[in-house]
Parts: C-alpha cells; sequence; structure tokens
C-alpha cells in the first residue's frame, strides 16, 4: 500500500527544538517531491515548501524560509521538518504530502500524510 | 506570489442540489511547459487529511466519483458537485501549483441545507 506516515503529536515549551518525520512505503521514495502544510486550529491550508528526496534540493515559502528546516534521510525513505526554537504561533497541524508526478516541482499533492499535532505551550 | 481567492465562504445546499465553488487566481496559471491550468481542488473531512479531487483544473484523480467537476481556465475556476451527497459534507480548497511558494484558497465549507 502507498503510504506516508508520520510522527505523533507533540507537545512542547515555547524554545524548545523539534524534528518531525514523514515515512513513506510502497513507492519508490526517492523519486518525488514531498511537501509540507501547516493548518492552524480553525483555520486554512498554508503551503511550507517542498524537498526533493532524490538529492534535498529544497524549496520554501518565503513565510517559512528560516524559521523551519526540511531535510530527508533517504536510506530509511523518511522526510523531516525541524524547528531550532519553537513558538506558541507554531501550534498546528502539519501535513506531510508527496507530489502527483514524481519529478515535477509544480505539482498537486495526490497523497497526504494523517498529520502530526505541534502544541507549542508554556 | 499568487493569491488565490474562493466565493463563497460557506454554502448549504439540499441533498441531490448542484453545489458551485470557484476560485480566482491574482494571476494565470495557465502553463506554457505543461500546456495545462496548474489548478487543483481538495476536498478536507474532518479530522481527516486533505484529499486531491481534481488536477490541471479539471482531470479527476482516481477513484473521485464523477459528480465532482472542476472548470475554467487562466484565472477562473470551478469545482462543481452536480448532485450533493451527504458524505460530501466538507471543506473545499483551491490550489495553484503554477509558481512557487504554491497557494490555496481560504477553503469553502459546504453543508446541507
Amino acid at each position: 500500500e502507498v503510504q506516508l506516515v508520520q510522527s505523533g503529536a507533540e507537545v512542547k515549551k515555547p524554545g524548545e527544538s523539534l524534528k518531525i518525520s514523514c515515512k513513506g512505503s510502497g513507492y519508490s521514495f526517492d523519486s518525488y517531491w514531498i511537501g509540507w502544510v501547516r493548518q492552524m486550529p480553525g483555520k486554512g491550508l498554508e503551503w511550507m515548501g517542498i524537498i526533493y528526496t532524490g538529492d534535498s534540493d529544497a524549496r520554501y515559502s518565503p513565510s517559512f524560509e528560516g524559521q523551519v528546516t526540511m531535510s530527508v534521510d533517504r536510506s530509511i525513505s523518511t522526510a523531516y521538518l525541524q524547528w531550532s526554537s519553537l513558538k506558541a504561533s507554531d501550534t498546528a497541524m502539519y501535513y506531510c504530502a508527496r507530489h502527483l508526478y514524481g519529478g515535477n516541482m509544480e505539482d498537486a499533492f495526490d497523497m497526504w500524510g494523517q498529520g502530526t499535532m505541534v502544541t507549542v505551550s508554556s | 506570489d499568487i493569491v488565490m481567492t474562493q466565493s463563497p465562504d460557506s454554502l448549504a445546499v439540499s441533498l441531490g442540489e448542484r453545489a458551485s465553488i470557484n476560485c480566482k487566481s491574482s494571476q494565470s496559471v495557465f502553463s506554457s511547459i505543461h500546456k495545462n491550468n496548474c489548478l487543483a481542488w481538495y476536498q478536507q473531512k474532518p479530522g481527516q487529511p486533505p484529499k486531491l479531487l481534481i488536477y490541471w483544473a479539471s482531470t479527476r484523480e482516481s477513484g473521485v466519483p464523477d459528480r465532482f467537476s472542476g472548470s475554467g481556465s487562466g484565472t477562473d475556476f470551478t469545482l462543481t458537485i452536480s448532485s450533493l451527497q451527504a458524505e460530501d459534507v466538507a471543506v473545499y480548497y483551491c490550489q495553484q501549483y503554477y509558481s512557487i511558494p504554491a497557494t490555496f484558497g481560504q477553503g469553502t465549507k459546504v453543508e446541507i441545507k
């Protein structure tokens, strides 16, 4: 079965670091762009950025550049999203998603992870 | 960034009736490279991740019921549900993927009247 499985919910304090994961299975993981999408509580979808799993080429939305870091470990078919210093405003659901056509940088997301809820509170 | 604006923000439609959602982009999303409009539609039900319904503005994703259709070109697009079913209650988002950053509309909530 083709799927993306994300790591579990996290509760952190402001200033702490965090790395969440997204593991792909059932397809050729290193031939697709993987994106990250933020959804703040009760709000809409925000495109954060994409990373090509074949060579770790990453493109960020200006809104998120410098705030988060995307990475990939091809040996375990896993993509990551990390923060070095969390803020309360980072509280949100974070989804990873795969591009429909593997090599297209500009593409729709055809498969989504189940989401990782990140709560940042003192 | 390309701004995507959906209308209406919410709508209530009777079961079996037609529902239409509009999406307007701040600039054309037609790609001469792909010879297609880089516009997708997603459905998100409560507590679930989004699900791809339509891409290239009018191509239905595999497994999506044919009551869902997409139309439009350039800057103006429409998602139509030809005969609303109870299971279609959800929030619907358009997304342009013509340029990075890709951007989503604000969402349209569809309910049963």
